[in-house]
């Protein structure tokens, strides 16, 4: 059974640019997560999805940031306009049911230069 | 609101003697309490789980947690390091319903020959 999957692993960014991260769930896995983790600190909680709703958005940063996980493909967590402040780890978690384990990917690391 | 609170920020520890991280926890409720470890530069993986079935919980890699309502603590304990122990820790809990998780601060453990 493949994991969570993430890519890229690794995106480096200009300001200003925009910044796509993928995230692959588990096979049977219909909700996502996305958390974000800052040097030094602990995973935030970002937005947490189902196929084509968004049911929790509330740590998201309310401008630049967006998400969305289509009925057919991966989750996508979109950063426009980048700046240095956003980069980060972000990091994809995925489970069967909002109680159930959540399993994580390996993390994209956005470095904004 | 539920929160976690990680009593030390770094743990240092001789290889072959016990291990103890600190997690206390705030809950409304009775909470979902885990701890997930993080390799330099990886993902998270899940350690152990505590979900009111037992107290005491046994996880991967040797490592327990036992859940204390009196005290508001979930500790993580192992008898023995081993070098490949080091890494940091969180130590995390469930925002029930929504299950978003809302992680502590983590602690870093070392490990020395």
């Amino acid at each position: 059974n493949a994991g969570v999957m993430q890519n890229p692993r690794h995106l480096v960014r200009r300001r200003g640019q925009e910044a796509r991260l993928r995230c692959s769930p588990m096979k049977g896995h219909s909700h996502v997560y996305w958390y974000r983790q800052l040097p030094e600190e602990g995973l935030k909680f970002m937005v947490y999805l189902q196929k084509e709703n968004i049911i929790d958005e509330s740590g998201m940063p309310k401008e630049r940031f967006s998400a969305e996980f289509p009925k057919e493909g991966p989750s996508i967590l979109r950063i426009q306009q980048v700046v240095r402040g956003d980069s980060a780890a972000y990091f994809c978690a995925s489970s069967t049911h909002p109680t159930d384990t959540q399993y994580f990917g390996p993390g994209t690391r956005l470095t904004v230069l | 609101a539920q929160s976690v609170t990680q009593l030390d920020s770094h743990v240092s520890v001789s290889e072959g003697t016990p291990v103890l991280l600190r997690c206390n926890y705030s809950s409304s409720y009775s909470p979902s309490l885990f701890w997930y470890v993080q390799h330099p530069n990886k993902g998270l993986q899940l350690l152990l789980k505590y979900t009111s079935a037992a107290t005491l919980v046994k996880g991967i890699n040797g490592f327990e947690a036992e859940f204390k309502k009196s005290e508001t603590s979930f500790h993580l304990t192992k008898p023995s390091a081993h070098m490949s122990d080091a890494a940091e820790y969180f130590c995390v809990v469930s925002d029930g319903l929504r299950g978003n998780l809302i992680f502590g601060k983590g602690t870093k453990l070392s490990v020395k020959p």
